[in-house]
């Protein structure tokens, strides 16, 4: 059964085009992140959720934002798509309590890929 | 700034053949190694997880082992199988953030 779900599994969208990407959880867990895959390199943490506070990698453009109304759900929000923003996008989950943070093991959705036309 | 490297990039193996996957990591100050599978177009899968204090893991056919002094860690897989065929993944947490730093991979292919 699908604990992390990411939907959809393929989004096409036009240049500039505002574009939200899914994620929902039933594992409960506290923390949620998003990564960027492009082609044949490493995943790349562009933020995450500790609870309700919202963290910012210093090189993710402000063209990315996200939102969590809940534990279950967070949301990526690309506002304007260029054609460098193709790529895999992948939710993460994991369980953190304080100084235990960096432990846990981090739980991936199958991801999204994103094109952009 | 840490840095994940993985060798090889590219891996084909025949049936049977047992195999191992390399990776280095520049700041041996983690907390912790995950070792990732990758089918194409899909998610990560986490295959095992060594916390620092540890030296190694196994799960099934996969036993991973950690040398953080070296800064090094490998991914032994015995009896390879068609199935095993994907690009292996492993990623390092480290310093006050909850982030992973993940190597680009090893595209491992398994022939009959």
């Amino acid at each position: 059964d699908a604990m992390v779900i990411q939907n959809p599994r393929y989004q096409v969208t036009q240049f500039g085009k505002p574009v939200t990407l899914s994620c929902s959880q039933t594992l409960n867990h506290n923390v949620m992140y998003w990564y960027q895959q492009k082609s044949s390199q490493a995943p790349k943490l562009l933020f995450h959720y500790y609870d309700k506070d919202f963290n910012n990698e210093a090189d993710t453009p402000d063209n990315f934002q996200s939102r969590r109304p809940n534990t279950s759900f967070c949301f990526l929000d690309i506002r304007s798509p260029g054609l460098g923003d193709a790529a895999m996008y992948l939710c993460a989950t994991s369980r953190a309590q304080g100084a235990g943070m960096s432990k846990n093991i981090q739980y991936f959705g199958a991801g999204t890929r994103l094109s952009v036309l | 700034k840490q840095e994940v490297t993985q060798i090889p990039a590219a891996l084909s193996v025949p049936e049977g053949e047992n195999l191992v996957l390399n990776c280095s990591f520049t700041d041996s100050a983690i907390y912790n190694l995950q070792w990732f599978r990758q089918d194409p177009g899909k998610g990560l899968t986490s295959l095992l997880l060594i916390q620092s204090s540890q030296r190694e893991q196994t799960s099934g056919r996969l036993n991973a082992s950690l040398d953080k002094s070296s800064g090094r860690s490998t991914l032994y897989i015995a009896a390879s199988q068609p199935g095993d065929s994907a690009t292996y993944l492993c990623a390092v947490t480290a310093g006050t953030a909850s982030k992973l730093t993940f190597g680009t991979g090893t595209r491992l292919q398994v022939t009959l």
